[in-house]
């Protein structure tokens, strides 16, 4: 199995710029979590999804940013319009309720830089 | 409520064993995980345990649970350089809506030194 893709793996951009990661889950897995890591804040859930159904986005942090899923192979993360403070390692993560021990496999990251 | 903690810093000489700690609060939960984070690179699962079990062996790897404390750690035997790492400590909550939602604690960044 490929594992959990992400890309890029890196973006830089300017401020105001609109900024788009994804993420690939692994195949057969029915939910799709996204993580920002920062060093000030660590690991945060943005965002989950359950057959490609937003869960919970209760740690979206503010409009600016917006998660979609349209398939079961696929999901974007987007922020419009990207500021400094965005700057942070974003994850992709799924796993399988078919597993009942439900733990999460992460992609490698999108380390975001916004200038 | 919901909350994992973590020492933020180990250091340990390489050979030696390493002993990772980590408290939770919720008494519902019924998945326990631990994950290892290299520079540069995504959280990889390293093992979990149910919380009706009190031990793990996984090779090098022991995790303990003292379930009455809330008490989990991570045991690595004959440590080696390359588990320099930070270490995460995570639950599943019972009531976590939605049944899948990590808690993560902060990391316990693991130095062995020669």
């Amino acid at each position: 199995d490929a594992g959990v893709i992400q890309s890029p793996r890196h973006e830089v951009t300017e401020m105001g710029q609109e900024v788009t990661l994804r993420c690939k889950p692994i195949s057969g897995h029915d939910y799709l979590f996204w993580y920002r890591q920062t060093m000030m804040r660590g690991l945060e859930l943005l965002i989950y999804f359950n057959n490609n159904v937003p869960i919970d986005d209760s740690g979206m942090p503010e409009d600016r940013f917006s998660a979609k899923m349209p398939n079961a192979s696929f999901s974007t993360l987007k922020i419009q319009p990207s500021e400094p403070r965005d700057s942070a390692v974003y994850f992709c993560a799924s796993s399988s309720r078919r597993r009942f021990s439900y733990e999460q496999y992460f992609g490698p990251g999108t380390r975001l830089t916004v200038t | 409520g919901e909350d994992v903690e973590q020492s933020l810093f180990l250091s340990v000489r390489e050979g030696d064993s390493s002993v990772i700690n980590c408290t939770y609060t919720d008494s519902s939960s019924t998945y326990l995980y631990w994950y290892k984070q290299e520079p540069g690179a995504g959280l990889q699962l390293l093992t979990y345990i149910f919380s009706n079990m009190d031990m793990k062996q996984d090779q090098r790897l022991t995790v303990l649970l003292n379930k009455k404390d809330k008490h989990l750690s991570l045991r690595i035997a004959d440590t080696q350089t390359g588990d320099s790492a930070i270490y995460f400590c995570a639950e599943i909550p019972l009531f976590s809506g939605g049944y899948n939602k990590l808690i993560f604690g902060a990391g316990t960044r693991l130095a062995v030194h020669p």
